[in-house]
């Protein structure tokens, strides 16, 4: 079955980088129509997309944070990592990574790991 | 850009009752690309509906989508205890978005 899970710090201080984990097993980014993304949520509020890997190595940001942002993938490792530059308070929530086929939906979520960012 | 509005941000029922949640986008969207979500607290949102009506898998048939254009509907048909949650909409287009979700709560 597919099943993903994020890694990383939980605390990081303002003008941090975060760099976040997505370990996932039983599907490969290889495969076609096969996306990975990430999404964060802050406390009480509502997700908000932040980039998507897809199985051709096409990438999308949100256009918000599109320069504080890098997706890469290492598919040998079935990981999909993300980078984001010059954190903020603001940034506190809980970062989730999910799967995507087609671009359909998000069908399969982690858990997710919640970044606190304070000094 | 594509703003998604949910209506109501909190709806009141009881168990048994059917329940109507409302996702407006401020300019027409592909069916294919409209979801909704389920979260309870403490988790991950979980797929309920893609393609505006087509059920993911392992989803009770008392829930259902259906629109299109601009005007989106969940219904649940027969609100059991442990659908009493917050309910996003979705739309998968070039920029994923969410609404800002409906909490579904016990009257």
């Amino acid at each position: 079955q597919i099943t993903l899970k994020e890694s990383g710090p939980a605390l990081v201080k303002p003008t941090q980088t975060l760099t976040l984990t997505c370990t996932f097993s039983g599907f490969s980014l290889s495969t076609s129509g096969v996306g990975v993304g990430w999404i964060r949520q802050p406390p009480g509020k509502a997700p908000e997309w932040l980039a998507l890997i897809y199985w051709d190595d096409d990438k999308r940001y949100s256009p918000s944070l599109k320069s504080r942002l890098t997706i890469t993938t290492d598919t040998s490792k079935n990981q999909v990592v993300l980078t984001m530059t010059n954190m903020g308070p603001v940034d506190t929530a809980t970062y989730y990574c999910a799967h995507s086929n087609w671009d359909v939906a998000f069908d399969y979520w982690g858990q997710g790991t919640l970044v606190t960012v304070s000094s | 850009e594509i703003v998604l509005t949910q209506s109501p941000g909190t709806l009141s029922l009881s168990p048994g009752e059917r329940a109507t949640l409302s996702c407006r986008a401020s300019q027409s969207i592909t069916s294919l690309y409209l979801a909704w979500y389920q979260q309870n607290p403490g988790q991950a949102p979980r797929l309920l509906i893609y393609g505006a009506s087509s059920r993911a898998t392992g989803i009770p048939d008392r829930f259902s989508g259906s629109g299109s254009g601009t005007d989106f509907t969940l219904t649940i048909s027969r609100l059991e205890p442990e659908d009493f949650a917050v309910y996003y909409c979705q739309h998968y287009g070039s920029s994923p978005l969410f609404g800002q979700g409906t909490k579904l709560e016990i009257k």
